[in-house]
This record gives C-alpha cells, structure tokens and sequence, in this order.
C-alpha cells in the first residue's frame, strides 16, 4: 500500500541547474498538489491538478512547471533553479478536492540550491 | 497575510496532562478546518477536521473545538503522550482563483510531551 511516492528524497543543486521532483500515486485520485515548506513556515502550496490534463497554479508558482499526463504521475519541474526554491517539497493527493477530503502527502523531497 | 494563523511556535507538555493547540482565521467564509500532524521526514497526516456547522467533534483522544464568533479553534490532546510529540498544522479551504478549494496551511506548533 504505498500511497504517495516522491524521489529524490534529498537533492543539492547547484543555481542555474534544472531539476524534476517526481511523484505518484497509487490510489487512483483526481487531485493532486505540488507544497514546498520553508522553515518555520506553512505548507505553501505551488501547482494543483484537478485531473489528467488538468492543472492551475497554486499561490507560489514561480520558478517551477508542472504537467499531469496520467492520473496517478504529477511531477514537478525547476527550471534555472535558485536559492530561494530551497525548501522541502511535499506532494500530495485526494479523492476529492483538496478542502473537505483528506489529502494523502508523500515523504517530502528536501532540496538545497547552492 | 496568512489567513490562518497559529502563534504558537512550540508547546512542552507533561505526559498524561492536556494539550491545547490554538488557530485563528481571518476569513469569516471558511467553512471548514482540518489538523494535520507531522514527523520529523515524514509528510503530514490528517488527523481531525471539524465543519462550520458544529463547534466540536471528538475522535478518541483528540477533540477539536470551533468559537465561530471568536474565529478560533482548537485542538485538545487528553491525555498526551510522548507519541503526540510532532508539528501540528491547521488548515481550511480556500476558494482558488480556479474555484476549486484548495487547503491553506498555518505555519504549525511544535507540540513536545515530556515523559
């Protein structure tokens, strides 16, 4: 039962590198989101999709890409990464949308921009 | 301007006393509130969530509180045990510019149970 699967768990990039967080899940939910959380701080979330081929942004979107091909994969995308995107990041999951069902996160990917 | 807002950063509790976790929210058209627990390297987990229409809801040991008024709730941990020991988040829903709700996170207490 594996719910919801993120890797790498940890990664250190260099600025300017690109870099893909993958994440999947297992329990055949519509919705998916894409968190980062900063220290001290809130999940904020980046990107959510509603279902495959569905996605809008979240309140931090900048500096990052998603797309959602297939129900169960939604990865996450850095393009010219920056110090400010170190953080960890936490994929999640639900049935229905994210309010009133219980969202399923994965172990989180902790991310160091050099 | 974070709409839901825990100012507690961090609690130490004695195990087997009570623990009472506090949220506030700004935006009076939330509906409903959820607690999500977390581990060190682990993602969060939900733990308890709480509608509107009520101003309690129990599961076990843990019992969440709503004073809609106040615009406050709370989380009761009886009794507490060094298990509890995590970061707990509130959340509510938030209409998205794309209309669907979305959650939207407080920034978490560091709930620690003293053996």
């Amino acid at each position: 039962n594996a719910g919801v699967t993120q890797t790498p768990k940890f990664r250190i990039l260099k600025i300017g590198q690109s870099m893909t967080l993958q994440c999947t899940q297992d329990m055949n939910h519509n919705y998916m989101y894409w968190y980062r959380q900063d220290p001290g701080m809130g999940l904020k979330l980046i990107y959510y999709s509603v279902g495959a081929g569905i996605t809008d942004k979240g309140e931090v979107p900048n500096g990052y890409n998603v797309s959602r091909s297939t129900t169960e994969d939604f990865p996450l995308r850095l393009e010219l990464a920056a110090p400010s995107q170190t953080s960890v990041y936490f994929c999640a999951s639900s049935l229905g949308q994210g309010g009133h069902t219980e969202a399923f996160f994965g172990q989180g990917t902790r991310l160091t921009v050099v | 301007d974070q709409q839901v807002k825990q100012n507690s950063p961090s609690l130490s509790v004695q195990e087997g006393r009570i623990s009472i976790l506090n949220c506030d929210y700004t935006n009076s058209m939330f509906d409903y509130f959820l607690w999500y627990k977390k581990y060190p390297a682990e993602g969060p987990t939900f733990l308890i969530s709480i509608s509107s229409i009520k101003d309690k809801n129990e599961d076990g040991r843990f019992t969440v509180f709503l004073n809609k008024s106040a615009k406050h709730l709370s989380l009761h941990i009886v009794p507490s045990q060094p298990g509890d020991s995590a970061v707990y988040f509130c959340a509510s829903p938030l209409i998205s510019s794309g209309s669907a709700r979305q959650l939207t996170f407080g920034s978490g207490t560091q709930l620690t149970v003293l053996p």
